[in-house]
């Protein structure tokens, strides 16, 4: 295995439309995380999975976006009526179960939306 | 106010030099503080973890902790063009409290720092 997998690396797509991005983690870890990034800015937290879990969600995850992982393996981050200001990187990150370790982050997902 | 503050540079030195970063925090609930190195359009690549106060050495890399400041310090000896990048600080609390925030990493918003040949 040979890291955290982002599909797609990047996506265009017009205002209203819905949008959605597949993390593959690492195989052994059990937690996924999802963070947004804007350009010249720190990632910022969005939501966490342990295994099929979802534990914990910032309040930036606004109603339109929801995050399922289904079988505590892949997640996938949906993005309905998407507006501009959604715009951004969006990284996943995993980590091991009871680790205490830093986060091993996939390449992202860039969408603009236009 | 941000939970952790960084100054975004960007830092400019020229090759050999040291580099020095710096963060500050304000959650005392922080117990653990990442550094990573973010190159233009890529994911973050964790360079340092530590675990409270203290130093930690790895090849050209040395991170600093001082828990009773808030401030954390990234040092890189003999800086190469390759090390240009962005440097993010990171902190989280103790894993499995919320409140702690221990499930997630709180960034810094990054320096940028070039390093010319």
């Amino acid at each position: 295995d040979t890291g955290v997998s982002q599909d797609p690396r990047h996506k265009i797509t017009k205002r209203g439309q819905n949008v959605t991005f597949r993390c593959d983690p690492i195989s052994e870890h059990n937690r996924l995380y999802w963070y947004r990034q804007t350009l010249g800015q720190g990632p910022e937290f969005l939501t966490y999975f342990q295994n099929e879990a979802q534990l914990e969600k910032s309040r930036l995850l606004s109603d339109r976006f929801s995050a399922e992982r289904p079988k505590g393996s892949f997640s996938t981050l949906e993005i309905q009526r998407t507006e501009q200001g959604d715009s951004a990187m969006y990284l996943c990150a995993s980590s091991k179960r009871q680790g205490q370790d830093g986060y091993t982050f996939g390449s992202g997902t860039r969408l603009t939306v236009v | 106010q941000k939970e952790v503050e960084q100054d975004p540079g960007p830092l400019s030195v020229p090759e050999g030099a040291i580099v020095s970063l710096n963060c500050t925090y304000s959650n005392s609930a922080f117990q653990y503080f990442m550094w990573y190195r973010q190159y233009s359009r890529k994911g973050p690549e964790l360079l340092m973890y530590t675990y409270s106060s203290g130093n930690k050495e790895d090849g050209r890399f040395t991170a600093q902790v001082d828990k009773s400041s808030k401030y954390i310090s990234l040092f890189i000896r003999d800086s190469q063009p390759s090390d240009s990048a962005t440097y993010l600080c990171a902190s989280r609390g103790t894993p499995g409290s919320i409140k702690a925030a221990g499930n997630k990493l709180t960034f810094g918003g990054g320096t940028r720092v070039l390093v010319k040949p």
